[in-house]
């Protein structure tokens, strides 16, 4: 089965230091998702590309973070400076035109001490 | 904005028996997509089963069924013959239909689905 693969599953950084995030969505899916889980805000929704263009960003501080798409095989999301309020689960996930269900990634796990 | 609301933050069931998780969600739009949602201890996301809401009929898949009630805006999933595999978050989501198809999930925060050997 085609799978979204998030880069990398782990990581621990300390304050201040910028993070990277990597996403590859499955081949031929369009629309690209980043998503945010932690216990208290649950599962939320940062931003979103279609077709490598931003749609939507208005969930994802602006400041520190920066979504992107290079090319329709890869997208970031970069955190610099981080903090520690950024500690929580990243998932991205894509899906293709009309009603097709999105599919994620096993998720980062990030922790900023 | 639309909200999902998962009132069941832990449910427990008998492997087995059957279970029913509710999920209620506010929105002004007619037409939406639902969805279901398993995370096991992995943190996998798994879709478990999805409705649009301009079907009458609810769907079904293998043990997993959903009650969707439109005009109560309640979407309940309901697991026939519990497995232990079954064990994991539950989360509840919904998209609005919007032609071009590139909205994001709004979540519920979940239902922990517990099964007892």
């Amino acid at each position: 089965d085609a799978r979204v693969t998030q880069t990398p599953r782990h990581k621990v950084t300390e304050m201040g230091q910028e993070v990277t995030m990597r996403c590859q969505p499955i081949l031929g899916h369009n629309t690209v998702f980043w998503y945010r889980q932690t216990m208290m805000q649950g599962l939320e929704l940062l931003a979103y590309f279609r077709n490598r263009a931003p749609l939507d960003d208005s969930g994802m501080p602006k400041d520190r973070f920066s979504a992107e798409m290079p090319d329709a095989t890869l997208a970031t999301l970069k955190i610099q400076p981080s903090e520690p309020r950024d500690s929580a689960v990243y998932f991205c996930a894509s899906r293709s035109l009309g009603s097709q269900p999105q599919h994620f990634g096993d998720g980062t796990r990030l922790s900023i001490l | 904005a639309q909200t999902v609301t998962q009132s069941q933050p832990e449910m427990s069931v008998q492997e087995a028996e059957t279970v029913t998780l509710s999920c209620t969600y506010d929105t002004s739009e007619s037409d939406y997509y639902l969805f279901w949602y398993k995370q096991p201890p992995s943190r996998q996301m798994i879709l478990v089963i999805r409705q649009e809401a301009y079907k009458q009929q609810n769907a079904t898949e293998n043990r997993f069924s959903v009650n969707f009630q439109k005009a109560a805006k309640s979407f309940s999933l309901k697991i026939s013959d519990s497995q232990l595999g079954d064990a994991a978050m539950y989360f509840c989501a919904y998209r609005p239909y919007s032609g071009g198809g590139a909205d994001g999930l709004t979540f519920g925060k979940g239902t922990h689905l517990i099964i007892q050997p």
